[in-house]
């Protein structure tokens, strides 16, 4: 069974720019993540989505960050225009919705803003 | 507010226990978990333990649970040097109902030879 699958794993970009990233959960997972995880930190939920419902973005700093899951199964997240300080990794991670939320993650992705 | 403390490193020899600990603040949680995460790569789950459950064993993996004390360990039997890694707590916040997980700062776990 194929696991998390996020893309790109790294990313470079200048400050002011835009960035995309893209995850394809695990098939039958109707529930998806997105965490930010910081230097030495654990990781910091973003966005959680129900099939294609975000049912919680309290997190997502809305001012630019943004974020889909377009059908209820791949989902992609924006940031623009990038800060330095959003250099961190981008993580995602999918479950089925109910107990005991098993969540499996993909491997990052690693946004660096210069 | 929710929050989850573990201490941030740990040092063992290869054949010995290794025990991690954390705290969590949120009593109505109904699930703990263990994940470990090794460079470079995301989180992967080791282990979660119902509420309502003291103990729990998956091979070389014990987690120990004191509800009344909000205290979760995770004991690896025999550490290899494979075992090296940086082992996160978490909890299932947001009043126990929903996955939202709330992560400790991790713990990094070096296994000597």
């Amino acid at each position: 069974e194929a696991g998390v699958v996020q893309s790109p794993r790294y990313k470079i970009i200048e400050k002011k720019q835009p960035v995309a990233f893209w995850c394809n959960p695990i098939s039958g997972h109707n529930t998806l993540y997105w965490y930010l995880q910081n230097l030495g930190q654990g990781p910091e939920l973003l966005i959680r989505y129900e099939n294609e419902e975000a049912v919680d973005d309290s997190q997502l700093p809305k001012d630019r960050f943004s974020a889909e899951r377009l059908k209820g199964v791949d989902s992609t997240l924006k940031i623009q225009p990038a800060e330095l300080g959003d250099s961190a990794v981008y993580l995602c991670a999918s479950s089925l919705r109910d107990g005991p939320y098993e969540q499996y993650f993909g491997p990052g992705t690693r946004l660096t803003v210069t | 507010g929710e929050d989850v403390e573990q201490s941030l490193f740990l040092s063992v020899r290869e054949g010995d226990s290794s025990v991690i600990n954390c705290t969590y603040t949120d009593s109505s949680s109904t699930y703990l978990y263990w994940y470990k995460q090794e460079p470079g790569a995301g989180l992967q789950l080791l282990t979660y333990i119902f509420s309502n459950m003291d103990m729990k064993q998956d091979q070389r993996l014990t987690v120990l649970l004191n509800k009344k004390d909000k205290h979760l360990s995770l004991r690896i039997a025999d550490t290899q040097t494979g075992d090296s890694a940086i082992y996160f707590c978490a909890e299932n916040g947001d009043g126990g109902s929903q996955g939202n997980l709330i992560f400790g700062k991790g713990t990094k776990l070096s296994v000597k030879p």
